[in-house]
């Protein structure tokens, strides 16, 4: 079974600073998809940015990219210009090819000080 | 844009009732998910249904089952409520289309 961890619970940046967020992956499959979630205190669920495995190349979303390194499994995030509206709880998913549900890391919480 | 609503944001019941979170999207999606949320943990998913009347177990269906008659409503049915069942619970929905999961709001569930 695909397992997804977070391995820092929290996280702090000074505003306008660049932060990275970390998720590792452990799949035996070579065809799925990665996503990060953002779930700001009003709690619903923001897709963030999400890449598919058989693209070398790393997405990005305006101030968000991810460095995905497939044979690392390791898909961080990092936000750039970070803004107080980035502050949230950040979950890590992952998708099997073909397949329906997420497995999610167990979360960062982000925090931004001014 | 796609719109997952849950019925209730907060809830709260006692050990034994049973209770009912009541999912709708109004996307026409052939896929809905049950996932539970706890701190530490992340979510977990419990069930989730491919059509009408279709429906699959998740990594933790126990003590729970759904209930999918019409295609944008899918509920999420606690039997027989216990204590260990308070948590944060996220109805999601998606088209086979390889798009990916939109999520509502969540309601806080607590068991007293």
């Amino acid at each position: 079974a695909q397992t997804v961890t977070q391995s820092q619970p929290e996280m702090s940046v000074q505003e306008a600073e660049t932060v990275t967020l970390s998720c590792t992956y452990d799949t035996s499959e070579s065809d799925y998809y990665l996503f990060w979630y953002k779930q700001p205190p009003s709690r619903q669920m923001i897709l963030v940015i999400r890449q598919e495995a058989y693209k070398q190349q790393n997405a990005t979303e305006n101030r968000f990219s991810v460095n995905f390194q497939k044979a690392a499994k390791s898909f961080s995030l990092k936000i750039s210009d970070s803004q107080l509206g980035d502050a949230a709880m950040y979950f890590c998913a992952y998708r099997s090819q073909g397949a329906q549900k997420l497995v999610f890391g167990q979360g960062t919480r982000l925090t931004i000080n001014p | 844009d796609v719109k997952v609503t849950q019925s209730s944001r907060y809830l709260v019941k006692r050990t034994g009732e049973k209770v009912f979170l009541e999912c709708v999207q109004d996307m026409d999606h052939e896929n809905m998910f049950w996932y539970r949320q706890d701190p530490g943990l992340g979510l977990r998913l419990i069930y989730f249904s491919y059509d009408v009347k279709m429906k699959e177990k998740g990594d933790i269906p126990e003590g729970y089952s759904v209930s999918r008659e019409k295609k944008e409503r899918f509920s999420l049915i606690l039997e027989s409520a216990s204590t260990n069942q308070t948590s944060m619970y996220l109805c999601a929905s998606r088209d086979i289309r390889n798009q990916p999961q939109h999520f509502g709001d969540g309601t806080r569930l607590s068991i007293l």
